[in-house]
C-alpha cells in the first residue's frame, strides 16, 4: 500500500528557532500533499494544501510567513515552522493524495511529528 | 457553513457491537471516510463510501445515506485494541476533507 513517512517524529526546540518537518511519499507520486495540525483531544485542522511545483494554498488564519511550505518534488513536501513559540507546540501530520482526482480520493497519512517548543 | 457531527465519546464492552454515527452538512459531496486514530498516532484509513448503502470489511462496516446526510461505522466483536478515536470526514465539492471532531471509543473488559 501507499506509505508516507515524516521526519522527525519528535522534536524539542527553543523558542525563536526554526524547525523543518519533512513529508515523503515512499512508493507513489503525490501531486498534492496536505499539512494538518492537531491539538490534544481535537480533530485535525487543515493548515495548507501543497501542489508540486506551485505555491501552497493556506487555510484562513494560518500565517504563510510563519509556516513555510515547499513541495519541491512529487515525493517530498516540507513544512518549516519559523521563529517557533510555545503556542506552536502541537502534533503536525502530513498526508498525500495519489495522482489525478478520481473515484477514490483517499489521503495517506504520515505518522506525525510532535513539536514541543520550550 | 460546513459541519460534521459525531458523538464525543462512547463506551462499549469487549465482544459487543457498537455503532458510531456521523451527520454532515457540506458544500458538495465526493465521498465519506472513516479513520481510526490511536492516541499520539496519525489516522489510519478504515472505509470510504460514495454511494448509498453498506460497505462491509471484516469486523468493520460503514453505511451511507446521502439524502439524509448520515453515515455510521459499525464495529463488531469489539477487541481492546479497538479503543481509539474514530474520525468521520467528508470530501466536499473542492475535494477538500472536512473533518469531524472524532469519537473516542472506550472498550471495557
Amino acid at each position: 500500500g501507499a506509505v508516507v513517512s515524516q521526519h522527525p517524529s519528535r522534536v524539542i526546540c527553543k523558542s525563536g528557532t526554526s524547525v523543518k518537518i519533512e513529508c515523503r511519499s515512499l512508493d507513489f507520486q503525490a501531486t498534492t500533499m496536505f499539512w494538518y495540525r492537531q491539538f490534544p483531544k481535537k480533530s485535525l485542522m487543515l493548515m495548507a494544501t501543497s501542489n508540486e511545483g506551485s505555491k501552497a494554498t493556506y487555510e484562513q488564519g494560518v500565517e504563510k510567513d510563519k509556516f513555510l511550505i515547499n513541495h519541491a518534488s512529487l515525493t517530498l513536501s516540507t513544512l518549516t515552522v519559523t521563529s517557533a513559540h510555545p503556542e506552536d507546540s502541537s502534533f503536525y501530520i502530513c498526508s498525500a493524495r495519489v495522482g489525478i482526482l478520481g473515484d477514490y480520493n483517499e489521503q495517506f497519512f504520515g505518522p506525525g511529528t510532535r513539536l514541543t517548543v520550550l | 457553513g460546513q459541519n460534521i457531527d459525531q458523538p464525543t465519546e462512547m463506551t462499549a464492552t469487549e465482544g459487543a457491537i457498537v455503532q458510531i454515527n456521523c451527520t454532515y452538512q457540506t458544500s458538495g459531496f465526493n465521498g465519506l471516510f472513516w479513520y481510526q486514530q490511536h492516541a499520539g498516532e496519525a489516522p489510519t484509513f478504515l472505509s470510504y463510501n460514495v454511494l448509498d448503502g453498506l460497505e462491509e470489511k471484516g469486523r468493520f462496516s460503514s453505511f451511507l445515506s446521502r439524502s439524509k446526510g448520515y453515515s455510521y461505522l459499525l464495529l463488531k466483536e469489539l477487541q481492546m485494541k479497538d479503543s481509539a478515536s474514530y474520525l468521520c470526514a467528508v470530501m466536499d465539492s473542492n475535494y477538500q476533507l472536512i473533518w469531524g471532531a472524532g469519537t473516542k471509543l472506550i472498550i471495557k473488559p
